[in-house]
């Protein structure tokens, strides 16, 4: 089956950090870009961050730059968002969106989420 | 950044009508822009890419058009799975950016 599972999400205090991990399969990874996704309960979706299939290229949202960090291993056919000195205002539902493959940053395929919780 | 409004906020309709959602960028988007459909305690499902292309298993109800800076998705004779918030994205320029959302509810 074609699918992607987010892991990782957690409650932690603020100015920690937490590491998300987005695991593929039955397909591979390195053809194709990965974006991350977040969406505060109730509200909209909000753009995080996102990697090229080749990994050469990263883009990441003005409120999580310097902070945050995308990094995949095709080996394990996995993606992980690094994120450090985290703030409550990023506690939210976070979504790994795989690429189209001539429009990568339209995501076709999504996980279920992995919630993270900021707060003391 | 490329701000997505989208209109109306909330749509109350009943089986079997059209709805027609709107979606305006605050640049020109070329037609670089995507609609998905979430519902709740689920992920975004992709509909719709590049303005008018449906994606993988999207039934035909679902119809996307506009250029430029506006947009807009129909579907055509809501059926009851429908019933969601709809989202628009455009990819043409970083960030990415989402619209605010279109509830579309049941009358």
């Amino acid at each position: 089956e074609v699918q992607v599972v987010e892991s990782g999400g957690d409650l932690v205090q603020p100015g920690g950090s937490l590491r998300l991990s987005c695991a593929a399969s039955g397909f591979t990874l390195s053809s194709f870009a990965m974006n991350w996704v977040r969406q505060v309960p109730g509200k909209g979706l909000e753009w995080v961050s996102s990697i090229y299939g080749s990994a050469a290229n990263t883009e990441y949202a003005e409120s999580v730059r310097g902070r945050f960090t995308v990094s995949r291993d095709n080996s394990k056919n996995t993606v992980y968002l690094q994120m450090n000195s985290l703030r409550g205002e990023d506690t939210a539902v976070y979504y790994c969106g795989k690429g189209r493959p001539a429009e990568p940053w339209f995501s076709d395929l999504w996980g279920q989420g992995t919630s993270v919780t900021v707060s003391s | 950044d490329i701000v997505l409004t989208q209109s109306p906020v909330t749509l109350s309709l009943s089986p079997g009508e059209r709805a027609t959602l709107s979606c305006r960028a605050s640049h020109d988007v070329n037609r670089y822009l995507g609609w998905y459909q979430q519902k709740p305690g689920q992920a975004p499902r992709l509909l719709i890419y590049d303005a008018s292309n449906r994606a993988t298993g999207i039934p035909a109800r679902f119809s996307g058009g506009g250029s430029g800076t506006d947009f807009t998705l129909t579907i055509d004779g809501l059926e009851p799975e429908d019933f969601a918030v709809y989202y628009c994205q455009q990819r043409t320029r970083w960030p990415l950016t989402f619209g605010g959302g279109t509830k579309v509810e049941i009358k």
